[in-house]
């Protein structure tokens, strides 16, 4: 099992540009999460899904956009990306309800 | 809304000394999770508090989960170049799936 994967690994946009960070999980887990890690701000979360079709915002939403493709795929979107979008973005899933998370390994994302 | 702060935010000891963090919630918790990240990785969850009053071990980790269950602490009890990263407090409200992370403190071992 690969467990939570993500793509791509590393990214440079420009001011403006779009891109979509790509996320899938082979454990059949139901929620599924994306994170920004800033140094000194721990983990801030901006979506989540609970299950396949239903998304919902978290602490810092705005800027993104998701997607639940299906139960295995979650997609974080940045219609047009700003420097204070400069993080590393790390995609978790877990079975419902209040269980561990297991991380992806997470895209490093430096906007200029 | 929610906010879990955790002190230290570094930690710097020799080898072979003990290590604490400390996790504080402004909200009473549900339950409370701990992960570890090494650096350049991601987090990988420790393990997971539900009681108030909760003590749970891990070979040299000891972790509690306080009366009133808005707190937390980790313990290292000899600590070894392996415990090197950042560990996190993580909790959740209760009926809520959200996971709130505490900002984290950073472990460095001398050897």
């Amino acid at each position: 099992n690969a467990g939570v994967t993500q793509t791509p690994k590393f990214q440079v946009l420009k001011t403006g540009q779009s891109m979509t960070l790509q996320c899938a999980q082979d454990m059949n887990h139901n929620s599924m999460y994306w994170y920004r890690q800033d140094p000194g701000m721990g983990l801030r979360l901006i979506y989540y899904s609970a299950s396949e079709g239903t998304t919902d915002k978290g602490e810092v939403p705005n800027g993104y956009n998701v997607s639940r493709l299906n139960k295995r795929e979650f997609s974080l979107r940045l219609e047009s990306a700003a420097p204070s979008q400069t993080s590393v973005y790390f995609c978790a899933s877990s079975e419902s309800g209040q269980v561990r998370q297991f991380f992806g390994p997470g895209t490093r994302l430096t906007v200029l | 809304g929610q906010q879990v702060m955790q002190i230290p935010q570094y930690q710097h000891v020799q080898e072979g000394e003990d290590f604490t963090t400390y996790c504080n919630s402004s909200t009473t918790l549900s339950n409370i999770q701990w992960y570890k990240q090494r650096p350049g990785g991601h987090p990988v969850f420790l393990i997971q508090l539900v009681k108030s009053g909760e003590v749970k071990k891990q070979k040299r980790l000891t972790f509690q989960f306080g009366e009133a269950k808005k707190n937390s602490s980790l313990h290292i009890t000899a600590t070894q170049t392996t415990d090197v990263g950042t560990y996190f407090c993580a909790g959740h409200n209760f009926g809520n799936e959200k996971l709130t992370f505490g900002t984290g403190t950073r472990l460095t071992i001398i050897p």
